[in-house]
């Protein structure tokens, strides 16, 4: 099956640095990429999707100038958190479309701002 | 915003066993699916069935949709401790896939 790819796995920053992370689509191309965040014990939640050569758009409630996203290739979006704070600790996990129906997850990264 | 809703939040129970756990949801879907996370990992995707299909099997699992009530079943039959990890049910309606809450399986061996 199609392969998503996530780096870093874990990162640890100080709170005021930025963060980012990387999410590739290793076998195929998706002009559309999704972020979800997950707080300990809960569930997904979308934070925007990521298109090719466009802005993302961004659910209700994520502040885009705090969360940036690029999507530069049909392999790759990234996923910058400006200016972090211990309430940006989560587990971020991106997914790439595969169509209609399916979505690939990549494996996650779990970031913890000190 | 959040769509499904699983039953129970969290479930024990002995090896062997079958467990069952519910999803409901509240707008139309093209499809709805099931996934498998073991704590602090990715997501597995595990079964996908659509809004025109009732039943469906894949191994020890088995999905149930009824869209008259918006509600699906996962039921894990014979249960093994590794099954132990938290199950969600995802829908999509030409949208990204929106998740539900989760149950919390444990399997005691």
């Amino acid at each position: 099956g199609a392969v998503v790819s996530q780096h870093p796995s874990r990162v640890i920053c100080k709170s005021g640095t930025s963060v980012k992370i990387e999410c590739r689509s290793l076998d195929f191309q998706a002009t559309t990429m999704f972020w979800y965040r997950q707080f300990p014990k809960q569930s997904l939640m979308l934070m925007a999707t990521s298109n090719e050569g466009s802005k993302a758009t961004y659910e209700q409630g994520v502040e885009k100038d705090k969360f940036l996203i690029n999507h530069a290739s049909l392999t790759l979006s990234t996923l910058t958190v400006t200016s972090a704070h211990p309430e940006d600790s989560s587990f971020y996990i991106c997914s790439a479309g595969g169509g209609a129906e399916t979505q690939y997850f990549g494996p996650g990264t779990r970031l913890l701002v000190l | 915003s959040q769509q499904g809703e699983e039953d129970p939040q969290a479930l024990s129970i002995q090896e062997g066993e079958n467990a069952t756990m519910n999803c409901s949801y509240k707008t139309s879907i093209n499809n709805l699916q099931w996934y498998r996370q073991n704590s602090g990992r990715g997501l597995v995707h595990l079964i996908l069935i659509r809004s025109n299909e009732r039943e469906k099997h894949s191994g020890r699992l088995r999905v149930t949709l009824d869209t008259s009530k918006k509600s699906s079943s996962l039921l894990i039959t014979a249960s093994r401790a590794a099954d132990t990890a938290s199950y969600f049910c995802a829908t999509r309606r030409n949208t990204p896939l929106v998740f539900g809450k989760g149950t919390r399986l444990s399997v005691i061996a």
